[in-house]
């Protein structure tokens, strides 16, 4: 059976450092992995998504995340954190011709 | 291009009554997905339609039904309402057949069941 885990029910980083924002998973076969962001009373934004290819896979507001097979991880990335990064992320996982599992979400505090 | 919009956004209803909840997805859009979020579960998987097929359905149990019209909207349906169905059911839509297509999602409709 599928599942996704993100371990840590909030992180909390200080403007201008990196921050992460970790997701496992478990899949049979080839997955493929999505992070979305969702801010205060609005719904759900696309991040960025993994598929194939590159491990390293850049998305939306300077946000990026590295594909590790054999750890099966896809940890969200950004150099350096904003004010405005502050939200709820998640963390989502399917493979093909199956439906799709979100992780419970990570809240990332942003500390000015 | 107009997005995903979901009506009505708020709801208050009673216990043991239904509830219909629509969502209308961007313009050329052909598959609609329904989720629920609650604080406690987070995001789960309700049901996909695409092309007015169901292709995936999540576990809920029958009293959740959706369908999705040849114009591709879509309506989900809750019928004998529970307390614990008070939620954000949120409604997604995405281009394309295949299932790596990236989801874009409504503001989401806030149930209440009192």
């Amino acid at each position: 059976a599928q599942s996704v885990a993100q371990p840590e029910d909030q992180v909390n980083v200080a403007e201008g450092n990196p921050l992460t924002v970790k997701c496992t998973y478990s899949v049979s076969g080839n997955p493929y992995l999505f992070w979305y962001v969702q801010y205060p009373n609005r719904g759900l934004q696309f991040l960025l998504k993994y598929i194939t290819g590159d491990n390293l896979v850049k998305g939306s507001y300077g946000f990026e995340a590295e594909f590790n097979k054999s750890q099966t991880s896809f940890h969200l990335k950004k150099p350096s954190a904003l004010v405005s990064d502050s939200a709820l992320y998640f963390c989502a996982v399917r493979s093909p011709y199956d439906k799709i599992i979100f992780g419970k979400g990570t809240r990332l505090h942003i500390l000015p | 291009k107009a997005g995903v919009t979901q009506t009505p956004r708020y709801l208050i209803k009673t216990r043991g009554q239904q509830v219909t909840l629509s969502c209308s997805p961007i313009s050329g859009h052909r598959s609609v997905s329904w989720y629920q979020q609650t604080p406690g579960q987070g995001l789960q998987f309700l049901f996909e339609y695409f092309s007015e097929t169901q292709r995936n359905k999540g576990n809920f149990p029958g009293r959740f039904s959706g369908r999705q019209f040849s114009n591709s909207r879509s309506e989900m349906n809750v019928s004998t309402l529970e307390l614990g169905d008070s939620a954000l059911y949120l409604c997604a839509s995405s281009g394309g057949a295949n299932m790596n297509t990236e989801a874009f999602f409504g503001q989401g409709t806030r149930l209440t069941v009192v």
